[in-house]
Protein backbone atom coordinates (compact mmCIF):
# COMPACT_ATOMS: atom_id res chain seq x y z
CA UNK A 1 0.00 0.00 0.00
CA UNK A 2 0.79 3.58 -0.34
CA UNK A 3 3.19 4.96 2.06
CA UNK A 4 3.85 8.52 4.45
CA UNK A 5 3.43 10.68 1.91
CA UNK A 6 4.67 14.94 2.60
CA UNK A 7 3.89 18.41 1.40
CA UNK A 8 5.41 20.01 -0.47
CA UNK A 9 9.22 18.16 -0.79
CA UNK A 10 10.85 21.73 -0.99
CA UNK A 11 9.45 25.05 0.07
CA UNK A 12 11.32 28.56 -0.15
CA UNK A 13 10.02 31.09 1.87
CA UNK A 14 10.92 34.52 3.03
CA UNK A 15 11.57 35.07 6.82
CA UNK A 16 8.09 36.73 8.46
CA UNK A 17 5.62 34.63 6.12
CA UNK A 18 3.79 31.73 7.44
CA UNK A 19 4.49 28.15 6.09
CA UNK A 20 2.46 24.72 5.82
CA UNK A 21 3.81 21.25 6.02
CA UNK A 22 1.57 18.27 5.31
CA UNK A 23 1.51 14.80 6.36
CA UNK A 24 -0.21 11.72 4.97
CA UNK A 25 -0.41 8.85 6.92
CA UNK A 26 -0.14 5.19 6.22
CA UNK A 27 -4.02 4.17 6.50
CA UNK A 28 -5.23 2.90 9.34
CA UNK A 29 -2.08 3.98 11.55
CA UNK A 30 -3.03 5.72 14.74
CA UNK A 31 0.44 7.00 15.80
CA UNK A 32 1.89 10.13 13.90
CA UNK A 33 4.86 11.70 14.92
CA UNK A 34 6.95 15.07 13.63
CA UNK A 35 10.53 15.86 13.73
CA UNK A 36 12.20 18.19 12.55
CA UNK A 37 16.24 17.43 11.18
CA UNK A 38 18.60 20.14 11.09
CA UNK A 39 22.04 19.82 9.03
CA UNK A 40 24.05 17.80 10.74
CA UNK A 41 22.04 17.12 13.61
CA UNK A 42 19.90 13.89 14.58
CA UNK A 43 15.91 13.80 14.99
CA UNK A 44 14.40 16.21 17.20
CA UNK A 45 11.05 14.87 18.26
CA UNK A 46 8.55 18.23 18.00
CA UNK A 47 4.83 16.49 18.34
CA UNK A 48 3.04 12.91 18.75
CA UNK A 49 -0.49 12.61 18.09
CA UNK A 50 -2.49 8.94 19.35
CA UNK A 51 -5.48 8.54 18.16
CA UNK A 52 -8.00 11.31 19.85
CA UNK A 53 -5.81 11.80 23.01
CA UNK A 54 -4.08 15.19 23.26
CA UNK A 55 -0.89 15.45 21.36
CA UNK A 56 2.14 16.05 22.96
CA UNK A 57 3.30 19.05 21.66
CA UNK A 58 6.18 19.44 24.52
CA UNK A 59 9.32 19.67 21.22
CA UNK A 60 7.57 22.62 19.89
CA UNK A 61 10.41 24.85 20.37
CA UNK A 62 8.12 28.12 20.63
CA UNK A 63 4.86 29.33 20.22
CA UNK A 64 5.29 29.88 16.36
CA UNK A 65 5.03 26.53 15.98
CA UNK A 66 1.81 24.52 16.16
CA UNK A 67 0.49 21.48 14.43
CA UNK A 68 -3.26 19.59 13.96
CA UNK A 69 -4.34 16.25 12.59
CA UNK A 70 -7.81 16.42 11.29
CA UNK A 71 -9.96 12.83 11.72
CA UNK A 72 -6.95 10.89 13.31
CA UNK A 73 -5.71 10.93 9.75
CA UNK A 74 -3.73 13.95 7.88
CA UNK A 75 -1.30 16.44 9.91
CA UNK A 76 -0.50 20.03 9.49
CA UNK A 77 2.32 21.55 11.20
CA UNK A 78 2.34 25.06 10.59
CA UNK A 79 4.81 27.87 11.77
CA UNK A 80 4.29 31.29 11.87
CA UNK A 81 6.29 34.09 11.27
CA UNK A 82 9.41 32.74 10.08
CA UNK A 83 12.81 32.91 10.92
CA UNK A 84 16.22 31.65 9.15
CA UNK A 85 16.78 29.14 12.28
CA UNK A 86 13.56 27.21 10.93
CA UNK A 87 15.02 25.97 7.59
CA UNK A 88 15.43 22.05 8.52
CA UNK A 89 14.51 19.28 7.12
CA UNK A 90 10.71 18.56 8.56
CA UNK A 91 9.98 14.61 8.61
CA UNK A 92 6.63 13.29 9.39
CA UNK A 93 6.41 9.22 10.59
CA UNK A 94 3.38 6.82 11.46
CA UNK A 95 3.14 3.78 12.79
CA UNK A 96 0.52 1.44 13.63
CA UNK A 97 -0.13 1.98 17.68
CA UNK A 98 -1.72 -1.30 18.77
CA UNK A 99 1.13 -3.26 18.06
CA UNK A 100 3.47 -0.91 20.30
CA UNK A 101 6.62 0.21 20.17
CA UNK A 102 8.18 -2.27 18.89
CA UNK A 103 6.38 -1.58 15.78
CA UNK A 104 8.39 -0.02 13.10
CA UNK A 105 8.06 4.31 12.31
CA UNK A 106 7.35 4.76 8.49
CA UNK A 107 8.82 8.01 7.68
CA UNK A 108 7.76 10.35 5.21
CA UNK A 109 10.62 11.80 2.47
CA UNK A 110 10.46 14.55 4.52
CA UNK A 111 10.12 19.03 3.46
CA UNK A 112 12.94 20.58 3.46
CA UNK A 113 12.20 24.13 4.18
CA UNK A 114 14.39 27.56 3.49
CA UNK A 115 13.74 30.59 5.06
CA UNK A 116 15.51 33.43 3.21
CA UNK B 1 17.46 11.53 30.58
CA UNK B 2 17.79 9.60 27.58
CA UNK B 3 20.72 9.81 25.09
CA UNK B 4 21.94 8.54 22.06
CA UNK B 5 25.69 9.05 21.08
CA UNK B 6 27.20 8.27 17.59
CA UNK B 7 30.84 9.26 17.87
CA UNK B 8 31.48 8.96 14.09
CA UNK B 9 30.51 11.20 11.81
CA UNK B 10 31.89 10.44 8.84
CA UNK B 11 32.63 6.72 7.52
CA UNK B 12 33.89 5.09 4.31
CA UNK B 13 34.45 1.35 3.13
CA UNK B 14 34.96 -0.32 -0.18
CA UNK B 15 32.55 -2.16 -1.93
CA UNK B 16 32.59 -5.81 -0.47
CA UNK B 17 34.31 -5.19 2.93
CA UNK B 18 32.90 -4.77 6.39
CA UNK B 19 32.16 -1.74 7.86
CA UNK B 20 30.78 -1.38 11.48
CA UNK B 21 29.16 1.98 12.79
CA UNK B 22 29.14 2.59 17.21
CA UNK B 23 26.59 3.83 18.90
CA UNK B 24 26.42 3.99 22.48
CA UNK B 25 23.03 4.92 24.79
CA UNK B 26 22.55 5.82 28.07
CA UNK B 27 19.37 5.21 30.47
CA UNK B 28 18.06 4.15 33.71
CA UNK B 29 15.49 1.80 31.88
CA UNK B 30 15.31 -2.00 31.83
CA UNK B 31 13.13 -2.38 28.68
CA UNK B 32 13.73 -1.27 25.61
CA UNK B 33 14.20 -0.98 22.01
CA UNK B 34 17.18 -0.39 19.92
CA UNK B 35 16.62 0.52 15.80
CA UNK B 36 19.49 1.44 13.16
CA UNK B 37 17.68 3.61 10.19
CA UNK B 38 19.36 4.40 7.01
CA UNK B 39 18.53 7.56 5.46
CA UNK B 40 19.68 7.97 1.59
CA UNK B 41 20.44 11.28 -0.66
CA UNK B 42 16.22 10.78 -1.27
CA UNK B 43 15.83 11.27 2.46
CA UNK B 44 13.44 8.48 2.85
CA UNK B 45 14.56 6.87 6.31
CA UNK B 46 14.10 3.22 6.53
CA UNK B 47 14.12 0.62 9.01
CA UNK B 48 17.24 -1.46 9.27
CA UNK B 49 17.23 -3.69 12.02
CA UNK B 50 15.19 -3.10 15.35
CA UNK B 51 16.80 -4.68 18.69
CA UNK B 52 14.90 -5.57 21.33
CA UNK B 53 16.57 -5.38 25.00
CA UNK B 54 15.50 -8.53 26.55
CA UNK B 55 16.69 -10.86 24.31
CA UNK B 56 20.33 -11.43 23.98
CA UNK B 57 20.40 -12.66 20.73
CA UNK B 58 21.93 -10.22 18.69
CA UNK B 59 19.35 -9.26 15.70
CA UNK B 60 20.25 -9.79 12.04
CA UNK B 61 18.76 -8.85 8.42
CA UNK B 62 20.41 -10.38 5.60
CA UNK B 63 23.93 -8.18 5.60
CA UNK B 64 23.35 -6.40 8.79
CA UNK B 65 23.58 -7.27 12.28
CA UNK B 66 23.22 -5.86 15.55
CA UNK B 67 26.32 -6.37 18.73
CA UNK B 68 24.33 -5.62 21.29
CA UNK B 69 26.35 -5.18 24.67
CA UNK B 70 23.63 -4.11 27.37
CA UNK B 71 25.94 -3.91 30.14
CA UNK B 72 28.60 -1.14 28.28
CA UNK B 73 25.13 0.47 26.72
CA UNK B 74 26.74 -0.29 23.07
CA UNK B 75 24.95 -1.15 20.00
CA UNK B 76 26.79 -1.08 17.21
CA UNK B 77 25.80 -2.14 13.47
CA UNK B 78 27.60 -4.26 11.20
CA UNK B 79 27.59 -4.67 7.47
CA UNK B 80 28.82 -7.22 5.43
CA UNK B 81 29.73 -6.80 1.22
CA UNK B 82 28.76 -3.32 1.42
CA UNK B 83 27.45 -2.22 -2.02
CA UNK B 84 27.12 1.32 -3.57
CA UNK B 85 23.49 1.07 -2.45
CA UNK B 86 24.70 0.96 1.26
CA UNK B 87 25.71 5.19 0.85
CA UNK B 88 23.54 7.38 3.19
CA UNK B 89 23.32 8.43 6.64
CA UNK B 90 22.48 5.63 9.19
CA UNK B 91 20.88 6.50 12.38
CA UNK B 92 20.60 4.51 15.85
CA UNK B 93 17.28 5.55 18.10
CA UNK B 94 16.22 4.38 21.49
CA UNK B 95 12.56 3.82 22.57
CA UNK B 96 11.91 3.08 26.07
CA UNK B 97 9.01 0.51 27.00
CA UNK B 98 8.01 2.48 30.14
CA UNK B 99 5.27 4.52 28.95
CA UNK B 100 7.50 7.25 27.10
CA UNK B 101 6.60 6.84 23.53
CA UNK B 102 9.35 9.84 22.16
CA UNK B 103 12.28 7.84 20.48
CA UNK B 104 15.40 9.18 20.77
CA UNK B 105 17.73 9.16 17.94
CA UNK B 106 21.44 10.05 17.72
CA UNK B 107 23.31 12.37 15.20
CA UNK B 108 24.01 10.17 12.64
CA UNK B 109 27.01 8.81 10.77
CA UNK B 110 27.43 9.31 6.71
CA UNK B 111 28.60 6.16 5.43
CA UNK B 112 30.06 6.32 2.04
CA UNK B 113 30.87 2.67 -0.08
CA UNK B 114 33.45 3.09 -2.44
CA UNK B 115 33.49 1.29 -5.96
Amino acid sequence: GAGVSQSPSNKVTEKGKDVELRCDPISGHTALYWYRQSLGQGLEFLIYFQGNSAPDKSGLPSDRFSAERTGGSVSTLTIQRTQQEDSAVYLCASRDSPGGFQETQYFGPGTRLLVL
Amino acid sequence: AQTVTQSQPEMSVQEAETVTLSCTYDTSENNYYLFWYKQPPSRQMILVIRQEAYKQQNATENRFSVNFQKAAKSFSLKISDSQLGDTAMYFCAFISTSGTYKYIFGTGTRLKVLA
